[in-house]
């Protein structure tokens, strides 16, 4: 099955900076999403990275904010900008595909950033 | 508006006994119906899905789930709990009329004890 991984794994930032998240998938997927945990909370959908065009937020979020990139079908990135500590969570990204079988109307995850603002 | 209610944060069981994690949804169409699980420090891991068919959908680790659309239901259950068992589980639902979003619920811890 595909491998779905992220950098970094976890990162400690101070306040006012930019983290750039990194999601690497070793197939090509048509889908590529980001998610926010926050720290006992469920999981929000942040956007819907898309290859070749912007990305699609959902209320609330921003692109100022979270700059989103996907340059092809494999990878995407996620920025947090000028992060306060209400940013602290766990990133993760997932990924589904309509040309792969096992990922037919299934979302599949990456395994989290957890990030923490000071 | 679609919504997800996991009604217990915490289910707890003794290793080998039946487990049942519920979980309600609320779609205006058809649903597609997901259990996911999350380890301590990993993402999350997918378990099994309802699209359409059998209501009694089987996944991963010996889960099982079964949708009942009368009662807008899809409970997650295993016949016998380990303690590796214990995480965080997750139901999600998505509209399909509403495109490709996952609404989560807020998640139910389960804790088998030995």
């Amino acid at each position: 099955s595909a491998v779905i991984s992220q950098k970094p794994s976890r990162d400690i930032c101070q306040r006012g900076t930019s983290l750039t998240i990194q999601c690497q998938v070793d197939s090509q997927v048509t889908m590529m999403f980001w998610y926010r945990q926050q720290p006992g909370q469920s999981l929000t959908l942040i956007a819907t990275a898309n290859q070749g065009s912007e990305a699609t937020y959902e209320s609330g979020f921003v692109i100022d904010k979270f700059p989103i990139s996907r340059p092809n079908l494999t990878f995407s990135t996620l920025t947090v900008s000028n992060m306060s500590p209400e940013d602290s969570s766990i990133y993760l990204c997932s990924v589904e595909s309509s040309g792969l079988a096992e990922f037919t109307d299934t979302q599949y995850f990456g395994p989290g950033t957890r990030l923490t603002v000071l | 508006a679609q919504s997800v209610a996991q009604p217990e944060d915490q289910v707890n069981v003794a290793e080998g006994n039946p487990l049942t994690v519920k979980c309600t949804y609320s779609v205006s169409g058809n649903p597609y119906l997901f259990w996911y699980v999350q380890y301590p420090n990993r993402g999350l891991q997918f378990l099994l899905k309802y699209i359409t068919g059998d209501n009694l959908v089987k996944g991963s680790y010996g889960f099982e789930a079964e949708f009942n659309k009368s009662q807008t239901s899809f409970h997650l259950k295993k016949p016998s709990a380990l303690v590796s068992d214990s995480a965080l589980y997750f139901c999600a639902v998505r509209d399909i009329r509403a495109g490709t979003a996952l609404i989560f619920g807020k998640g139910t811890t389960l804790s088998v004890s030995s």
